[in-house]
Parts: C-alpha cells; structure tokens; sequence
C-alpha cells in the first residue's frame, strides 16, 4: 500500500506569511507525528495525534505552530507569521498504534522562509 | 549538548571495507531505532532494538544494543555504494496514553568511494 505522503514537498514563503503544510498517513495508522529537522541535524519531535486528538504538543516551538486533525487520518501543520528560523524540512511520521510502534516516515516537507 | 550523540559524524570509506557507527545515549535506553535517510527523502527504517544485548541483522547490517553503557552501534560488512546516505539514531522516549516519541542523534554522513 502507499507510504505517508506529504504535500507540498517544497515551500517558498516569505517572512511574516502563514504556511500550512499536509500529511497523509498511512491507512489505518492511528498515530501520527510531526516532527522538524533542521539542516544538519536529527529530526525533532513536534506534536502525536492518537486519533483526532493532539495527544502531545510538548514540542512546539511557540504558539505560532498549530497541528490538526479533525477526522483521525489527514494532519495539517500551521505556522502563523513565519519567520527565516522556521526553515527546516518538516517530517510526518504515522504507526499503527501508540507505543512500540516503528514509525513510518513521509518524504518531508522543505519549508523555506525569506 | 545533545540527549543523543553519534559518531562519527562523518565517514568516508572504500567499497567493500567494514564499518561502524556508535550512539551513545546520556538517558537511559528503553528502545532504540536505527533509519537511513538519502537528501530529499524520509527516513527509512532499519531495525528495532529493545532489549540489553540484542542484536539484529538484516543483509549486510547489524545492529547491538548495551543497555548498560547506553549504546548502540550498527555495523556494515563489505560496504557497497547502496550504503550511502545519514544514518539516524533514535531513542524512544515516553509520551501520554503509551505512546512514544523519537529522540535522535545528530546523524552520521557515510559516503562509500568506489
């Protein structure tokens, strides 16, 4: 079946403007992750969704950064007034349930703001 | 400085020849997950260790676990250029209601020369 995709896989914006960024895990995978890699570093660990809800969302940077669900499958990852700091790739990651799960990455979303 | 340090960061080595790669954890380690990553692409996982002492092997690659120095290494044996990419170490880390988050180290670039 298909993997966790991600949309778009690059963005361009400029300073200030707000982003959404679209991941589509994988069917029947009730966890879902964000998480950011900065260039030349490890992924970070954003926010876990167990179903429809933000279970954990220890790892937003700031109140800028919003992450839904609303139907229990696609997540969208909001970033209000972006600024040059937020470049990254921005990774989502979904398992089939919570606990030890592997988690299946997507391709990752190349954010990069001007 | 990082919860998850691997070494090296770098690696340069001739096809055919063995290498390895270290994770040193400053926590302790409930379960570690080695994936690969190629520049524009997501993580690819690799293997799961879970135990003090276990090891897995899939083709070429073997990876150990020492619970007790809070360690991971991943070995390759007669290294081809399909080798070649970011190998990632990742720790789990509790989350609410069971579920996990990935901790990761920084990343160790190989590059096999023909």
């Amino acid at each position: 079946g298909a993997g966790v995709s991600q949309t778009p896989s690059n963005k361009v914006t400029e300073k200030g403007k707000y982003v959404e960024l679209r991941c589509d895990p994988i069917s029947g995978h009730t966890a879902l992750y964000w998480y950011r890699q900065s260039l030349g570093q490890g992924p970070e660990f954003l926010i876990y969704f167990q179903g429809t809800g933000a279970a954990d969302d220890s790892g937003l940077p700031n109140d800028r950064f919003f992450a839904v669900r609303p139907e229990g499958s696609v997540s969208t990852l909001k970033i209000q007034r972006t600024e040059r700091g937020d470049s990254a790739v921005y990774l989502c990651a979904s398992s089939y349930g919570a606990g030890k799960n592997e988690q299946f990455f997507g391709p990752g979303t190349r954010l990069t703001v001007l | 400085s990082q919860e998850l340090e691997q070494s090296p960061q770098s690696l340069i080595v001739q096809e055919g020849k063995n290498l390895t790669i270290n994770c040193t954890s400053s926590k302790t380690l409930y379960g570690l997950y080695w994936y690969k990553q190629k520049y524009g692409e997501g993580l690819i996982f690799l293997m799961m260790l879970q135990k003090g002492g276990e090891e897995k092997s899939h083709e070429k690659i073997t990876a150990k676990l020492d619970e007790k120095k809070q360690q991971s290494s991943l070995h390759i044996t007669a290294s081809q250029p399909s080798h070649a990419g970011i190998y990632l170490c990742g720790a789990a880390r509790n989350l609410i209601q069971g579920a996990q988050k990935l901790v990761f180290g920084q990343g160790t670039r190989l590059t096999i020369n023909p």
